[in-house]
């Protein structure tokens, strides 16, 4: 069946662009989680979306990024004013549901370059 | 801040060897543990996890890992890897009072040659 799908795969933009970042979940899965992963370091968890509650944004790193998630559907992750710092790959992973006991299924993730 | 640790960053092995990789957490509570694997060219799978109950856990592929709560470590073992274990490896912890979020180390490359 479809996994987790992220578009692009791979994007390259300049400095001070915005970029927009894709996620469609498995569908029927109400949680929906971006992480990101920097050249030698592990995953680090950005945001989080449940149904239709409100998101748990704690893992953000500034105001230039932000998300949304039209119901239990499609994602976006939306970072403006690129800095080079931004450059890692981003991965969206969902599950049937919250609370750890669902396992989390990962797309292939984004590779975002900034020159 | 929790943190996890996975202190073999590189580990090389001939096929048949056995596998030990290490996995330590910060966090005196109760926790969701997790092993991720991510081979070559393909996206994040689970490969096991533990939530409660017997401590040795067994996973896909002969993998098994081993909480023990007195070290705070879950490290990830098979007995004899094959060529098709090349991947990296991730560890993942999940804490009791934020189930919204996993949090993970920062990876052990596998290489096993023939």
């Amino acid at each position: 069946g479809a996994g987790v799908s992220q578009s692009p795969s791979n994007k390259v933009t300049e400095k001070g662009k915005d970029v927009e970042l894709r996620c469609d979940p498995i569908s029927g899965h109400t949680a929906l989680y971006w992480y990101r992963q920097r050249l030698g370091q592990g995953l680090e968890f950005l945001i989080y979306f449940q149904g239709n509650s409100a998101p748990d944004k704690s893992g953000l790193p500034s105001d230039r990024f932000s998300a949304e998630r039209t119901g239990e559907s499609v994602s976006t992750l939306t970072i403006q004013r690129t800095q080079q710092e931004d450059s890692a790959v981003y991965l969206c992973a969902s599950s049937l549901d919250a609370g750890g006991n669902q396992p989390q299924h990962f797309g292939d993730g984004t590779r975002l370059s900034i020159l | 801040a929790q943190s996890v640790s996975q202190h073999n960053h590189h580990v090389i092995l001939s096929e048949a060897a056995s596998l030990e990789l290490g996995c330590n957490y910060s966090y005196g509570g109760t926790v969701n543990l997790f092993w991720y694997v991510q081979y070559p060219g393909q996206h994040l799978q689970l490969l096991l996890k533990y939530f409660s109950g017997d401590p040795l856990v067994k996973g896909i592929k002969g993998f098994e890992a081993e909480f023990i709560k007195s070290k705070f470590s879950f490290n990830l073992r098979k007995p004899s890897v094959q060529w098709s274990d090349t991947a990296e490896y991730f560890c993942a912890v999940m804490l009791s009072y934020n189930t919204d979020k996993l949090i993970f180390g920062t990876g052990t490359r596998l290489q096993v040659f023939p």
